[in-house]
C-alpha cells in the first residue's frame, strides 16, 4: 500500500511570509496528525484529526498556524506569518483509528527553513 | 511538553554488539511505542507494547516495560551498520491516539 505522502519536501521562506504544507494519508486511515520536529528533538504534536474533525489542537499556535482536513482525507497545514523559530521538519502521520493502541505511519516530512 | 526522557542521548557501538536504549516517562499510559528515524527521513514504527505487557520481541528487537518504574528499554541484538539512526520512544495515553515523544537516542553502529 502507498505510504503517507507530503509535499513539498523542502521549503525556504523569509520571516513574515506564509507557507502551506500538504499531506495525503494512507487510504482508509481515519486519523491524521501533524507534528513539528525541531532539530535534535522528538516530534511534538500540533494537531490531530479524526476524519474531518479536530480531536486535539492544544499545542497548535493558533495565532499563526491553521490546519484543515476537508472531506476527511487530505490535509493542509498553514503558517502565516512565519517566524524564525518555526524552522523545523513538519511531519504528517496517519493511523487506522485513534482510540486504543495503534501505530502511526509517518510521511517523509517537509523541512522548513525560515530566514 | 515531552513526557519521555531517553538515555543515553548518544550511543556508539561496533557491528555485532548489542545496543540498549532506555526511556522513562511521567504519567500513566495506555501503550508505549518505539520508532526509528534515519537522517532526513520520517519515522518508522518498530514495536508497540501495551501497558499490561511486560516484554515483547520482534526480530532482533526486544522491548521491556516496567509500569511501576515508568520505564521501558529497547534492546537491539547483533547490531548492523544499517541500524544507525535515531530511536524515539513515544507514550500513548488512555484518551486517544495522541503520542508524546522523547528526545531520542542517536545510535551509531560502526562497521
Amino acid at each position: 500500500e502507498a505510504g503517507v505522502a507530503q509535499s513539498p519536501r523542502y521549503k525556504i521562506i523569509e520571516k513574515r511570509q506564509s507557507v502551506a504544507f500538504w499531506c495525503n494519508p494512507i487510504s482508509g486511515h481515519a486519523t491524521l496528525y501533524w507534528y513539528q520536529q525541531i532539530l535534535g528533538q522528538g516530534p511534538k504534536l500540533l494537531i490531530q484529526f479524526q476524519n474531518n474533525g479536530v480531536v486535539d489542537d492544544s499545542q497548535l499556535p493558533k495565532d499563526r498556524f491553521s490546519a484543515e482536513r476537508l472531506k476527511g482525507v487530505d490535509s493542509t497545514l498553514k503558517i502565516q506569518p512565519a517566524k524564525l523559530e518555526d524552522s523545523a521538519v513538519y511531519l504528517c502521520a496517519s493511523s487506522h483509528a485513534w482510540r486504543g493502541s495503534y501505530e502511526q505511519y509517518f510521511g517523509p516530512g517537509t523541512r522548513l527553513t525560515v530566514t | 511538553s515531552q513526557q519521555g526522557e531517553e538515555d543515553p542521548q548518544a550511543l556508539s557501538i561496533q557491528e555485532g554488539e548489542n545496543a540498549t536504549m532506555n526511556c522513562s516517562y511521567k504519567t500513566s499510559i495506555n501503550n508505549l511505542q518505539w520508532y526509528r528515524q534515519n537522517s532526513g527521513r520520517g519515522l518508522v514504527h518498530l514495536i508497540l507494547i501495551r501497558s499490561n505487557e511486560r516484554e515483547k520481541h520482534s526480530g532482533r528487537l526486544r522491548v521491556t516495560l516496567d509500569t511501576s518504574k515508568k520505564s521501558s528499554s529497547l534492546l537491539i541484538t547483533a547490531s548492523r551498520a544499517a541500524d544507525t539512526a535515531s530511536y524515539f520512544c513515544a507514550t500513548g495515553d488512555n484518551q486517544g491516539g495522541k503520542l508524546i515523544f522523547g528526545q531520542g537516542t542517536e545510535l551509531s553502529v560502526k562497521p
